[in-house]
C-alpha cells in the first residue's frame, strides 16, 4: 500500500535555529501533500497544503515565511521551521495524496519537534 | 468553516465491551475517514466512506456514511487492549482536497 515515511522523528534544537523535515511518499506519487500541526491532546490542524512545483497554500493564521514548505517533486516534500521559538515546539505531521487511489490520506509517522 | 463534532471524547470501557463514536456536522461530505493514532505516531487510515448510507467494516470496526451526509459513527465489536489510542473522523470534500478533522475520541481498554 501507499508509505509516507517522514524523517526525523524526534529532533530537539536551540532557540533561533532551523529545523528541517522531510516527507516522502516512497510507492507512489504524491500530487498534493499536506502539513499539519498537534498540540498534546489536540486534534490535527492543517498548516498548509502543498502541490508539486507551485507555491504552497497556507491556512489562515500560519506564517508562511516562519514555515517554509518545498515540493520540488512528486515524492518530496519538505517543512522547514526557521528561528524555531519554544513555542514551535509541536508533533508535525505530513500526508500524502494520490488521486485515483483511495481517498483516504496516507499520513507520515509525525515529527516531534522541541525547541529549548 | 466547517467543523466536525466527535463524541465522546474518551471512553473507559471492559476489555470484551463494544465501543460506539460518531461524528455530526452541518456541512454535507462526499467523503467521510477514520483513522486511528497511536501515541507519538501518526495517524493510520481504518475505514473510509464514500458513498451516503454506505455500511463498511474492516475486522471488528464497522462505520456507516449518514444518509444525510452530514454525520457518521464507528463501531468497534469485542475490544481488546490494543483498541487503545485516539479515534479521529475526518470529513473531505474531494472538490476542495481539504480534510476536516473531528477533535478525537480516546479510548481506553481495561483488560
Amino acid at each position: 500500500g501507499a508509505v509516507v515515511s517522514q524523517h526525523p522523528s524526534w529532533v530537539i534544537c536551540k532557540s533561533g535555529t532551523s529545523v528541517k523535515i522531510e516527507c516522502r511518499s516512497l510507492d507512489f506519487q504524491a500530487t498534493t501533500m499536506f502539513w499539519y500541526r498537534q498540540f498534546p491532546k489536540q486534534s490535527l490542524m492543517l498548516m498548509a497544503t502543498s502541490n508539486e512545483g507551485s507555491k504552497a497554500t497556507y491556512e489562515q493564521g500560519v506564517e508562511k515565511d516562519k514555515f517554509l514548505i518545498n515540493h520540488a517533486s512528486l515524492t518530496l516534500s519538505t517543512l522547514t521551521v526557521t528561528s524555531a521559538h519554544p513555542e514551535d515546539s509541536s508533533f508535525y505531521i505530513c500526508s500524502a495524496s494520490f488521486r485515483g487511489l483511495d481517498y483516504g490520506y496516507t499520513f507520515g509517522s509525525g515529527t516531534r519537534l522541541t525547541v529549548v | 468553516g466547517q467543523q466536525l463534532n466527535q463524541s465522546p471524547q474518551s471512553m473507559f470501557i471492559q476489555e470484551g465491551e463494544d465501543v460506539s463514536m460518531n461524528c455530526t456536522s452541518s456541512s454535507i461530505f462526499n467523503t467521510w475517514l477514520w483513522y486511528k493514532q497511536d501515541p507519538g505516531e501518526g495517524p493510520v487510515l481504518l475505514i473510509a466512506l464514500y458513498k451516503a448510507g454506505e455500511l463498511t467494516s474492516n475486522g471488528r470496526l464497522t462505520a456507516q456514511f449518514g444518509i444525510t451526509r452530514k454525520d457518521s459513527f464507528l463501531n468497534i465489536s469485542a475490544s481488546i487492549p490494543s483498541d487503545v489510542g485516539i479515534y479521529f473522523c475526518a470529513g473531505l470534500n474531494t472538490g476542495g482536497f481539504k480534510t476536516i478533522f473531528g477533535a478525537g475520541t480516546r479510548l481506553f481498554v481495561k483488560a
